[in-house]
Parts: structure tokens; sequence; C-alpha cells
């Protein structure tokens, strides 16, 4: 398998620009996790889905942060409009759980390096 | 709201060395835990997996670790290697919620 695959893996944007970052899971994982990582706050869970449907959000810093999963294959997470405060590495994770597979591992893309000017 | 801690913050140890990192959460009703290792600039890799009803898990020179009741694992690493340093992480899954939560890390440097 090829895991899991973001991008863009760096992305250099101006303030106010909107950013959209994309993920594509482990094929056949049901949960699916966006993470920011920065010096200050370590890793912090900004959203995850299941089978496609948002559990928790609470995560989300602002309602500038928007995420998406249209299909079992896709995610998107959108900043609009950014700002500085937002630099930091985002990371998606995937996981399979189910009743017959019952490890919950968790499996990380290399992240998109985000920078707001 | 579970929290994780990670003690030491840093370590640095010379080749050949045995050495324990330490992760303590706030609550136990955790559904399983895991070990990550981060190298600088790159993603995380799993390293360990330990679920709710395991006491330990293994897998080379590495061993981890699990007291529920108490609150705590510990990653050990034997014979340490200058090719272990990196940063290590542990995230505990709270049960019910599947929400890992993340430790700030132990950053550990190995001296050839």
């Amino acid at each position: 398998d090829a895991g899991v695959i973001q991008s863009p893996r760096h992305e250099v944007t101006e303030m106010g620009q909107e950013v959209t970052l994309r993920c594509k899971p482990i094929s056949g994982h049901d949960y699916l996790f966006w993470y920011r990582q920065t010096m200050m706050r370590g890793l912090e869970l900004l959203i995850y889905f299941n089978n496609n449907v948002p559990i928790d959000d609470s995560g989300m810093p602002e309602d500038r942060f928007s995420a998406k999963m249209p299909n079992a294959s896709f995610s998107t997470l959108k900043i609009q409009p950014s700002e500085p405060r937002d630099s930091a590495v985002y990371f998606c994770a995937s996981s399979l759980e189910s009743l017959w597979v019952n490890t919950g591992e968790l499996f990380f893309g290399e992240g998109s390096r985000l920078t707001v000017l | 709201k579970q929290e994780v801690t990670q003690i030491p913050a840093a370590l640095s140890v010379p080749e050949g060395e045995n050495l324990v990192l330490n992760c303590s959460f706030t609550d136990s009703a955790i559904y399983n835990l895991q070990w990550f290792r981060q190298d600088p600039g790159k993603g995380l890799t799993s390293l360990l997996l330990i679920q709710s009803s395991q006491r330990e898990q293994t897998s080379g020179r590495l061993n981890a670790s699990l007291d529920k009741s108490s609150g705590r694992s510990t990653l050990y690493i034997a014979a340490s290697q200058p090719g272990d340093s990196a940063t290590y992480l542990c995230a505990v899954c709270s049960s019910g919620t599947y929400k890992y939560i993340f430790g700030t890390g132990t950053r550990l440097k190995v001296l050839a």
C-alpha cells in the first residue's frame, strides 16, 4: 500500500489567501484524522471522520477552518482566510477499526508544511 | 479531558545505553496507547501499539509497557544506537471517543 498521501508537501501563501490541504487515506481505512503540529502546542487533533462522517470537530480552532470527506479516499482541510498564526505542519492520519480487525493503529502521512506570510 | 505528559522532554545518552521514556495520562479509560517516532521534518512512524487489555508489547530492541490503573506507559530502548536519535511521542486513545491525544514528546539524542 502507498500509505497516507498528503499534498502539497509545502505551501507558502500570503495572509488572507485560501489554503486547501489534501489527504488520501490508506485504502480500506474507516477513520481519518487531521492534526496540526507546532513547536508551542505540539500535536493537536483538529477533526476526525468515521466512514466519511465528521465525528468530532471540537479541535478546529475557528470558523476559518473547515474539513470535508466527500468519499472514502479523499479529504480536504481548508483555511479561509489564512493568517500567519496558522503556520504549522498539518498531518493527516488514518486507521482501521472494525469488529474483525481490532487494532486502531494510526498511520500518518508526511505532512503539509504551511507558511502564511 | 484526557491529558498526556511525557518526561523527560529531552534526553542525551552515550551509545549502548539502555534507556526508559515515560508517558503518563490522566484518564485510565483508554482503548489503546501507541508509541511513535518522528525524525526532523518527517511524519510519525508507529513503533508499538498496546491494547487496553495488554500489559506490554515488544519489537526488536523496543519494549513498551502499560499500567492503566496508574495511568502510565514506558518505552524501553535497549542498547541504544545513534540511529535511534529522534523524537518519541506517545498517543492515548480514550474509550468511547476514539480520539488520539498526543504527549509533547521526548527528544532523544544518542551520541556515538
